[in-house]
């Protein structure tokens, strides 16, 4: 049975703090990684890719990847009230994609 | 890029009857594309894989009789629910697969069924 694992939260970050979510999984030949933004009544949006050892950055974001501790992250710079959110870690093989349960992050303003 | 377009974006039915929800993506050709429900609170729950031109792939638990699915074209995926009933309310979101393995998610449909 492939797990991805996420602290569900709430994940409260005052309002220009960095927000650190954090996921990790179990399934060791998993080739694909990433973070999707679910806002309360809407569909999931993906905000960041990454497949690869290493950091990876888009904007505020960036994504971070351990392959060897089975661990990814995302981090959330200058934190805004519209990041409020919860945030689906998915990782995924050549087809399907297992999704962990999603952390609700809260930014205060 | 990347769009994914659902059809009813809300849908009220009485039970007993069938609705028809429709997902296509927009700008992208998918061969794959991919199913699921979300009830109130809770994570996403994958109903069934669509591949174009072939059956499609339920998971476990999910009555392949009552959830029909037809991928058509390689930007038409259906899910007709049939003879749905109060329990099968919720929020029903298809996704297509993109050329490295990412999932684009269409906006969703609310299916309450009275």
């Amino acid at each position: 049975q492939k797990e991805v694992e996420q602290n569900s939260g709430p994940l409260s970050v005052p309002e220009g703090a960095i927000a650190s979510l954090n996921c990790t999984y179990s399934d060791r030949g998993s080739q694909s990684f990433f973070w999707y933004r679910q806002y309360s009544g809407k569909s999931p949006e993906l905000i960041m890719s990454i497949y690869s050892n290493g950091d990876k950055e888009d904007g505020r974001f960036t994504a971070q990847l351990n392959k060897a501790s089975q661990y990814v992250s995302l981090l959330i710079r200058d934190s805004q009230p519209s990041d409020s959110a919860t945030y689906l870690c998915a990782v995924g093989g050549n087809e399907k994609l297992t999704f962990g349960t999603g952390t609700r992050l809260t930014i205060i303003p | 890029g990347a769009v994914v377009s659902q059809h009813p974006s809300w849908v009220i039915c009485k039970s007993g009857t069938s609705v028809k929800i429709e997902c296509r993506s927009l700008d992208f050709q998918a061969t794959t594309m991919f199913w699921y429900r979300q009830f109130p609170k809770q994570s996403l729950m994958l109903m069934a894989t669509s591949n174009e031109g072939s059956k499609a792939t339920y998971e476990q638990g999910v009555e392949k009789d009552k959830f029909l699915i037809n991928h058509a074209s390689l930007t038409l995926s259906t899910l007709t629910v049939t003879s749905a009933h109060p329990e099968d309310s919720s929020f029903y979101i298809c996704s297509a697969k993109g050329t490295n393995y990412e999932q684009y998610f269409g906006p969703g449909t609310r299916l309450t069924v009275t």
